[in-house]
């Protein structure tokens, strides 16, 4: 079954810190994998794409990587801002456009 | 301006109820999409249209139906709303360029709630 799953449910860091988000994944065939930030209230924005060719990526404070040999990828947030405060959603295309989402990790950050 | 635009933003309706969704875009993109969203889990598929002339179910179409009214309209109806309904509904466009690497640009959402 094609799944997408992300860690940590949730998590709460001091701003200024880094955090690193996890998401595993068990579709097949792969095409490709994105994130996107969600903040409250607000429909998802697209952070970055990896495709099966490329290991890391980087958007601004934001570095997502991929292995897709143990089918995992992660994003990593540098220097946490306020503003970085977010749900951070793992999708994956399988084939067919099917996107499966991840049910997404809820980021907060405290001053 | 929003590229995607949803209405009504918030809407409490009552069971048995019809109701409509309706989503705008001004993006110019042909591929138009119906996601709900419950809480602690991943965005699911209702409905999603390549052009004005298409229209496919996705994962959990039961209970809606969609209209394409033109390129850039797209509502979702609820025929007979109930209690397990509520949730948040996202609308979403894409274009069609490179097979699988588009990305979807979504609406504000809007919440309903079924009493």
């Amino acid at each position: 079954k094609n799944q997408v799953e992300q860690s940590p449910q949730s998590l709460i860091i001091l701003e200024g810190k880094n955090c690193t988000l996890q998401c595993n994944y068990t579709v097949s065939p792969f095409s490709n994998l994105r994130w996107y930030k969600q903040d409250t209230g607000r429909g998802p924005v697209s952070l970055t794409i990896m495709t099966f060719s490329e290991n890391t990526k980087s958007n601004g404070r934001y570095t997502a990587t991929l292995d897709a040999d143990t089918k995992q990828s992660s994003l990593h947030i540098t220097a946490s801002q306020l503003s970085d405060s977010a749900s951070y959603i793992c999708v994956v295309r399988g084939s067919n456009y099917q996107l499966i989402w991840g049910a997404g990790t809820k980021l907060i950050i405290k001053p | 301006d929003a590229d995607v635009t949803q209405t009504p933003r918030n809407r409490i309706t009552k069971t048995g109820k019809r109701i409509m969704l309706e989503c705008s875009q001004t993006k110019g993109h042909d591929r138009m999409y119906w996601y709900r969203q419950d809480p602690g889990l991943g965005l699911q598929l209702i409905y999603y249209s390549f052009d004005v002339k298409d229209i496919n179910k996705g994962e959990i179409s039961d209970g809606y139906s969609v209209s394409r009214q033109a390129q850039a309209k797209f509502s979702l109806s609820l025929e007979s709303a109930i209690p397990n309904q509520t949730a948040l509904y996202f609308c979403a466009t894409s274009d069609s360029g490179l097979a699988g690497v588009y990305e979807q640009f979504f609406g504000p959402g809007t919440r309903l709630t079924v009493l």
